[in-house]
């Protein structure tokens, strides 16, 4: 999952698994969580957010997870697809502020 | 409806030179988020626009300003270049609520 540092985290898995990609966030005041999809070249693309109200939201082929006891945050991403492979950043903001973004994980997916 | 657009995509620039990157937000959005995106530091905020006033600011020193124009058009500068300034820079607009920002493509800075 993603930490602070300055390596990637990788994560590979098979085409057609699911996979999951953890996050963990440092700021207990923190509201509003966001994932993005970034590919090669591209800037980051909005997949799915959360507020801190729900602990669950599902969208198309993908599900956030959070947990604000532990300050947990993850995405699911059901049948994984070779589309599927890039970095994906975890963001986090308290109200207005900023969102704040983790170091991403890199996602390959084999086919 | 188009998206965000940076200019130039690309550009090379020297020690001591400056820059100055562009950014056209999606229409009728307000805001303009600045990042810096680096292999080690990962996506670090620069500074975030809103109807022309500056409404947050990262931990980056002077160099880095921006502004925005009344048509949401936002340019940032960096003074006096230095070679830990290479990197992509990365534009994003949003009506200007906590939501989703939409990102631009981004201009990779190289200092040589």
């Amino acid at each position: 999952g993603e930490s602070v540092g300055l390596h990637l985290p990788t994560l590979s898995v098979q085409e057609g698994d699911n996979s999951i990609i953890n996050c963990a966030y440092s700021n207990s005041a923190s509201d509003y969580f966001i994932w993005y999809k970034q590919e090669s070249g591209k800037g980051p693309q909005f997949i799915i957010d959360i507020r801190s109200n729900m602990d669950k939201r599902q969208g198309q082929r993908v599900t956030v997870l959070l947990n604000k006891t532990v300050k947990h945050l993850s995405l699911q991403i059901a049948a994984t697809q070779p589309g599927d492979s890039a970095v994906y950043f975890c963001a986090e903001a308290v109200g207005n502020e900023k969102l704040t973004f983790g170091t991403g994980t890199r996602l390959t997916i084999i086919p | 409806k188009a998206g965000v657009t940076q200019t130039p995509r690309y550009l090379i620039k020297t020690r001591g030179q400056q820059v100055t990157l562009s950014c056209s937000p999606i229409s009728g959005h307000r805001s303009v988020s600045w990042y810096q995106q680096t292999p080690g530091q990962g996506l670090q905020f620069l500074f975030e626009y809103f109807s022309e006033t500056q409404r947050n600011k990262g931990n980056f020193p002077g160099r880095f300003s921006g502004r925005q124009f009344s048509n949401s058009r936002s340019e940032m500068n960096v003074s006096t270049l230095e070679l830990g300034d290479s990197a992509l820079y990365l534009c994003a607009s949003s009506f200007g609520q906590p939501g989703e920002l939409f990102f631009g493509e981004g201009s990779r800075l190289t200092v040589l």
